[in-house]
């Protein structure tokens, strides 16, 4: 069983539309991790958070340590969103990080 | 710009050569990695390395090795004994192990 889930595989919305994307983890953590990938594969990296709420322009993170859950939202998306949002979570005896299989997110115009 | 450059961004091969991925930082980060995307699956951890001179196994090592020499430098070699190279490698680094993590461009392997 991947310790790091994430839900949906794939979303497509309308422009303007508001958009959560969500991950649960069975590992106990200090933080997670959200991630971009555009279609050239280069990777962003959006939030790392260990508890509460972060903002950053038009996306938000949340996280629930005792419920081990994040979520991910985009206020007022665009076609410009579009991309593969990816979860991670530190595990294992060096904490390196665990990977969600990713969310595909499409917004049309 | 500090950052992290993988060269290059597309590399063919024939089967059985071996090939060496580059990837170089300049964050002044301690912990490197190098991952293993292929399609529909996440990330992958194939090799880490903590500190200068020390490197550990990922989950799917086999068939790979790294060095690390140079803090900045952490080359990936993928060798003829890997049955499936063909995929798309992402390095990464952070200050230290578990924090947060910065990612180059990745390079697109093909083995035919």
């Amino acid at each position: 069983k991947n310790e790091v889930e994430q839900s949906p595989q794939n979303l497509t919305a309308q422009e303007g539309e508001f958009i959560t994307i969500n991950c649960s983890y069975s590992v106990g953590i200090s933080a997670l991790h959200w991630l971009q990938q555009h279609p050239g594969g280069g990777i962003v990296s959006l939030f790392m958070l260990s508890s509460g709420k972060k903002k950053h322009g038009r996306l938000i993170a949340t996280i629930n340590i005792q419920e081990k859950h994040s979520s991910l939202h985009i206020t007022a998306s665009h076609p410009r969103d579009s991309a593969v949002y990816i979860c991670a979570a530190p595990s294992g005896s060096a904490r390196q990080l665990t990977f969600g299989s990713g969310t595909q997110l499409t917004v049309l115009p | 710009d500090g950052g992290i450059t993988q060269s290059p961004k597309y590399l063919f091969r024939k089967e059985g050569q071996n090939v060496t991925l580059s990837c170089e930082q300049n964050l002044n980060h301690d912990a490197m990695y190098w991952y293993r995307q292929d399609p529909g699956q996440g990330l992958r951890l194939i090799y880490y390395s903590q500190i200068v001179n020390d490197f550990q196994k990922g989950d799917i090592a086999e068939g790979y090795s790294v060095s690390r020499e140079k803090k900045e430098s952490f080359p990936l070699t993928v060798t003829s004994a890997q049955k499936n190279p063909t995929a798309f490698y992402l390095c990464a680094s952070s200050e230290q192990v578990g924090t947060e993590a910065f990612f180059g461009q990745g390079t697109r392997l093909t083995v035919v």
